[in-house]
């Protein structure tokens, strides 16, 4: 159980272009959800806290008007790269817990992106 | 502030071999903790995790690791290496409340040699 499904894998885009990453609870709800950014040979870093129903909480240094996420529903948040430069090729991972604080989160599988 | 470090960021072992990665952490409050395995281009899977209770957890495939409150430490083992646990390994640190945070440490990047 708790599986988490992010959406596309991988994807190449071309500077300037606008991507969408998609990360869904497949049998939980999750009122919250996490989006985390790795660089290669790097630990994840926090970019946001997704909020279902409400806006999201981003970490200092995150760029809420770049990286805009979408928390329609209890199994579904969106995380959408705009205006993707270079510098936004990263692996990017989502993350869910079907419960509170002491259970664990369950991770999608990452959207490798590459900004051509 | 919770903080969380991995001491060693490459271990090399070989087959058969003990498996130690090291991890402590920084808190002010009990913590959660939990050990996660990453492969190659793909996303975290938990090993094992601490909350409260036996201060002696285990895993799958085989890890264990144990809570010393005294030492803020939780440390990651396997009695015998195999070539399939090669992979990054992240030791990571959280609180109780229904949104909080996952602090990850930087990891530990385990190669298992013949």
């Amino acid at each position: 159980g708790a599986v988490v499904s992010q959406h596309p894998s991988w994807v190449i885009c071309k500077s300037g272009t606008s991507v969408k990453i998609e990360c869904r609870s497949l049998d939980f709800q999750a009122t919250t959800m996490f989006w985390y950014r790795q660089f290669p040979k790097q630990s994840l870093m926090l970019m946001a806290t997704s909020n279902e129903g409400s806006k999201a909480t981003y970490e200092q240094g995150v760029e809420k008007d770049k990286f805009l996420i979408n928390h329609a529903s209890l199994t579904l948040s969106t995380l959408t790269v705009t205006s993707a430069h270079p510098e936004d090729s990263s692996f990017y991972i989502c993350s869910a817990r079907p419960g509170q604080g002491g259970s664990p989160l369950h991770f999608g599988n990452g959207t490798r992106l590459t900004v051509t | 502030a919770q903080s969380v470090t991995q001491l060693g960021s490459h271990v090399s072992v070989s087959e058969g071999a003990l498996v130690l990665l090291r991890c402590n952490y920084s808190s002010s409050v009990p913590p959660y903790l939990f050990w996660y395995v990453q492969y190659p281009n793909q996303g975290l899977q938990l090993l094992l995790k601490y909350t409260t209770g036996a201060t002696l957890v285990k895993g799958i495939n085989g890890f264990e690791a144990e809570f010393k409150k005294s030492e803020t430490s939780f440390h990651l083992t396997k009695p015998s290496a195999h070539m399939s646990d090669a992979a990054e390994y992240f030791c990571a640190v959280s609180f109780t409340g229904t949104a909080s945070k996952l602090t990850f440490g930087t990891g530990t990047r385990l190669q298992v040699t013949l």
